[in-house]
This record gives C-alpha cells, sequence and structure tokens, in this order.
C-alpha cells in the first residue's frame, strides 16, 4: 500500500517569505501526483497536478516538483501571501481510482 | 457553476440510527467517490462509482453502501450507525480517462457525529 508523508505538519512563515512544502511516498509505480487546499471547513481544491511522466508543473505562485525515483514532491509557494493559509494535502494517484493522501501541512502566512 | 454538492452539512446521530448522505454534480462526471477524513489521517476513500448503476468498494468500505441510480447522484448509506464512524466525508466527481489523470473535484463535506 502508498504510503504518503508530509513534512512538516505545520508551518508559520511572514508574508512575502518564500516557502517549500514537502511530500514522499513509498512506491513510484504511480499515475500521478496531486497537490491540494485545503480551508477550514471546506472540502479539498485541486492546485497541481503531475503527471507520471512530468517533471514539474506551474500554476502562477505555486510550483510543484516530481521525483519518482527518491519518492518525493515539493510545492514551493512564491512570495507568500496570508490568503495563501491553509492545509496543504499531498495525493498519490496509482490507479484509475487509487488517490493516497498525506495528513497535509497547515500553513499560517503572518501579515 | 454548483459543482459538487453534499446534503446534509451536518448531522448528529444516535448509535443504530441510520441515514443516506447524498451527493450531487453537476459537470457530468462519470466518476465519483466518497471518502472519510479523520484527524491524523489522511482521506481515505470509503466507495466509489466508475458511472451509473456501478459501484465498488475503496479503502475502508465495511459499515457503508453506496448506490449510483443517476449519474449525477452518489448516495452514502449507514445501515447502523457506529462511534467509529464519526468522521468529516467528502464527496469527489471526476471525468474519465485511460491513464487516471484527470483531477477529482470535492465536495464541502458532511460532518457526521455518532453519539
Amino acid at each position: 500500500k502508498q504510503e504518503v508523508t508530509q513534512i512538516p505538519a505545520a508551518l508559520s512563515v511572514p508574508e512575502g517569505e518564500n516557502l517549500v512544502l514537502n511530500c514522499s511516498f513509498t512506491d513510484s509505480a504511480i499515475y500521478n501526483l496531486q497537490w491540494f487546499r485545503q480551508d477550514p471547513g471546506k472540502g479539498l481544491t485541486s492546485l497541481l497536478l503531475i503527471q507520471s511522466s512530468q517533471r514539474e508543473q506551474t500554476s502562477g505562485r505555486l510550483n510543484a516538483s516530481l521525483d519518482k525515483s527518491s519518492g518525493r514532491s515539493t510545492l514551493y509557494i512564491a512570495a507568500s501571501q496570508p490568503g495563501d493559509s491553509a492545509t496543504y494535502l499531498c495525493a498519490i494517484q496509482t490507479g484509475a481510482n487509487n488517490l493516497f493522501f498525506g495528513t497535509g501541512t497547515r500553513l499560517t502566512v503572518i501579515p | 457553476n454548483a459543482g459538487v454538492t453534499q446534503t446534509p452539512k451536518f448531522r448528529v446521530l444516535k448509535t443504530g440510527q441510520s441515514m443516506t448522505l447524498l451527493c450531487a454534480q453537476d459537470m457530468n462526471h462519470e466518476y465519483m467517490y466518497w471518502y472519510r477524513q479523520d484527524p491524523g489521517m489522511g482521506l481515505r476513500l470509503i466507495h466509489y462509482s466508475v458511472g451509473e448503476g456501478t459501484t465498488a468498494k475503496g479503502e475502508v468500505p465495511d459499515g457503508y453502501n453506496v448506490s449510483r441510480l443517476k449519474k449525477q447522484n452518489f448516495l452514502l448509506g449507514l445501515e447502523s450507525a457506529a462511534p467509529s464512524q464519526t468522521s468529516v466525508y467528502f464527496c469527489a466527481s471526476s471525468y474519465s480517462s485511460g491513464d487516471g489523470n484527470q483531477p477529482q473535484h470535492f465536495g464541502d463535506g458532511t460532518r457526521l457525529s455518532i453519539l
């Protein structure tokens, strides 16, 4: 079974700082890796999806990388803003319908 | 465009009671999913459906049943609720694709407490 780990569990940074969130997984046989954002009391919003054959994806201030050989992914957030405060979840898709989630990193951006 | 809508948003049940959670999507997605989210654990897949009239078990299916009578709706049932089923339940949907590379769209969740 795929195990997904996210470290740290929580992170606080001052506004404007660049930051990196980490995700590691145990089985490199994946369809894709996805990063989600979850706001308190809300559902998940898909941020980026990196297919197995890709190395990175970018959307605005967000950049996600994938290294299957080492079982690692990073989510880079540039010039952080208070509105970026949320929990960020990493998920690995190993089959058409198998999505394994990490427990998330709770990010607080301090104005 | 509503996306994925879950009903109800909150519910408190007594042990042994039954209830049905409703998920509706208006994006014409083939695939639909039910997850539960518990503190300290990632989301875990309960059941899923790849099309109208089809359902399949996920990682933690025990104690739950599902039905997909219409393409836009996916129902999750608890026949005899237990305290261990206290959780936040999320529904998601996605387009189908041969390579599985379609993002899932999530509802806002149902917070269920079993006393």
